[in-house]
């Protein structure tokens, strides 16, 4: 059984630049979510995927948004990034989408926006 | 504003020796805790997921309690080993899909 892949491992940008993050979701699962870890906090939820639709969102602007595929892999896109982007992103998918369902992570990519 | 709160926030356990630490979630409108071990350099990875009040849970020698009503759960672990190192996250399932995170127990077993 494959576990959850995320990539790229480390990415830099520049302010203003636009970026995509790509995660493949353990085999089965069928709900992608995002989270973004910034210095010193817990994981933020950025928004949950699931069949290829998103079903629920945090608190982040319009500018993060997201896709899953047929093969419920899913892409985090990022526009016009922000120096306040810089975080580790981490994707995490799980058998459904209820609550009672533990969410299996990857290791993350970690974004440097300079 | 819906907050999850951990305590402490980092602690230094000899090894050997058990020990404890705190989830405090907002009582009302429950759906679930998740409990998550984070090893440096690897990804998070569950322990426990809670949905009723008054669950106990355990894997080895580590084991969780969760108190609905009053808005806590504990965590446990008996004997610890130098492995045990790592931070402890726990979730609180709010509606809308959305899992929030408290901003861990950073443990550290010192041999």
């Amino acid at each position: 059984e494959t576990g959850v892949t995320q990539s790229p491992t480390h990415l830099i940008k520049t302010r203003g630049q636009q970026v995509t993050l790509r995660c493949s979701s353990q085999s089965g699962h069928n709900t992608v979510s995002w989270y973004q870890q910034a210095l010193g906090q817990g994981p933020q939820f950025i928004f949950q995927y699931y069949r290829e639709e998103e079903n629920g969102r945090g608190n982040f602007p319009p500018r993060f948004s997201g896709l899953q595929f047929p093969n419920y892999s899913s892409e985090l896109n990022v526009n016009a990034l922000e120096l306040d982007d810089s975080a580790l992103y981490l994707c995490a998918s799980s058998y459904g989408q209820g609550s009672s369902y533990e969410q299996y992570f990857g290791p993350g990519t970690r974004l440097t926006v300079t | 504003i819906l907050n999850v709160e951990q305590s402490p926030q980092s602690l230094h356990v000899q090894e050997g020796d058990s020990t404890n630490f705190t989830c405090s979630f907002p009582s009302s409108n429950f759906y679930a805790l998740h409990w998550y071990r984070w090893e440096t350099a690897k990804s998070p990875e569950a322990l426990f997921v809670m949905t009723l009040n008054g669950d106990e849970k355990k894997k080895g020698r580590i084991s969780a309690t969760l108190n609905t009503k009053e808005g806590y759960s504990y965590l446990y672990i008996k004997g610890s080993q130098p492995e045990d190192s790592a931070t402890y996250l726990c979730a609180f399932f709010f509606g809308n899909e959305k899992l929030t995170f408290g901003t861990g127990t950073r443990l550290t077993i010192i041999p």
